[in-house]
């Protein structure tokens, strides 16, 4: 089955620098790639995806990098703010026209620093 | 759109007894929910699959006849813990999802805290 290890465990970073967090996945069928947030207590926000027809997609401050051939693909925040402190899960799944199961990654622990 | 409520958002319960949770897509007809279960700093871990209808598939090591999974109708699903103990005590976390644009993204409930003392 399909595996998506993700690094950093932690990150942090002040106010106003870039973050980044990597996963990588062992599928390579895997064509549908979301990022979530989660802050505490509370479930899983969906804050952008990409499908593996494109490498790169943007939405405002945030975007996400595919590289098909290296299975990898990568969350980009710039400007932090206070605000983006959270936990975020990567995940991978295989879209064939149905309802299908996604992989989490491990999490990445986001602080903003002030 | 697409949000999905979940309810109770906590719940407290005695070892031995059953605890529903339910799971409602509120402005989507859900043909699918994935019912998840997250322990204190670690990732979400899939359940089972439910879809409208039928029976719900359950992954590996998870008891169908301990966590019974009903999806009645295409906005509701539930989730019972039968019997419960300590051990069950997590965060469980629905999603639901709806055919959009051919490819089927899961929007999630806020999540439920099952404490069994």
């Amino acid at each position: 089955g399909e595996n998506v290890e993700q690094h950093p465990s932690t990150l942090s970073v002040q106010e106003g620098d870039s973050a980044v967090i990597k996963c990588t996945y062992s599928d390579s069928a895997s064509n549908y790639f979301p990022w979530y947030k989660q802050e505490l207590g509370k479930g899983p926000q969906l804050i952008i995806d990409i499908r593996s027809n494109v490498g790169e997609k943007k939405d405002q401050r945030i975007a996400v990098t595919l590289n098909k051939t290296a299975k990898h693909f990568s969350l980009h925040i710039t400007e932090t703010q206070p605000e983006d402190s959270a936990v975020y899960f990567c995940a991978a799944a295989i879209n064939t026209g149905t309802a299908s199961k996604l992989t989490f990654g491990t999490g990445t622990r986001l602080q903003v620093m002030l | 759109g697409a949000v999905v409520s979940q309810h109770p958002s906590r719940v407290i319960c005695k070892s031995g007894t059953s605890v529903k949770i339910e799971c409602r897509s509120l402005d989507f007809q859900a043909t699918t929910m994935f019912w998840y279960r997250q322990f204190p700093k670690q990732s979400l871990m899939l359940m089972a699959t439910s879809n409208e209808g039928s029976k719900a598939t359950y992954e590996q090591g998870v008891e169908k006849d301990k966590f019974l999974i009903n999806h009645a109708s295409l906005t509701l699903s539930t989730l019972t813990v039968t019997s419960a103990h300590p051990e069950d005590s997590s965060f469980y976390i629905c999603s639901a999802s709806h055919r959009g644009q051919g490819v089927n993204e899961q929007f999630f409930g806020p999540g439920t805290r099952l404490t069994v003392l």
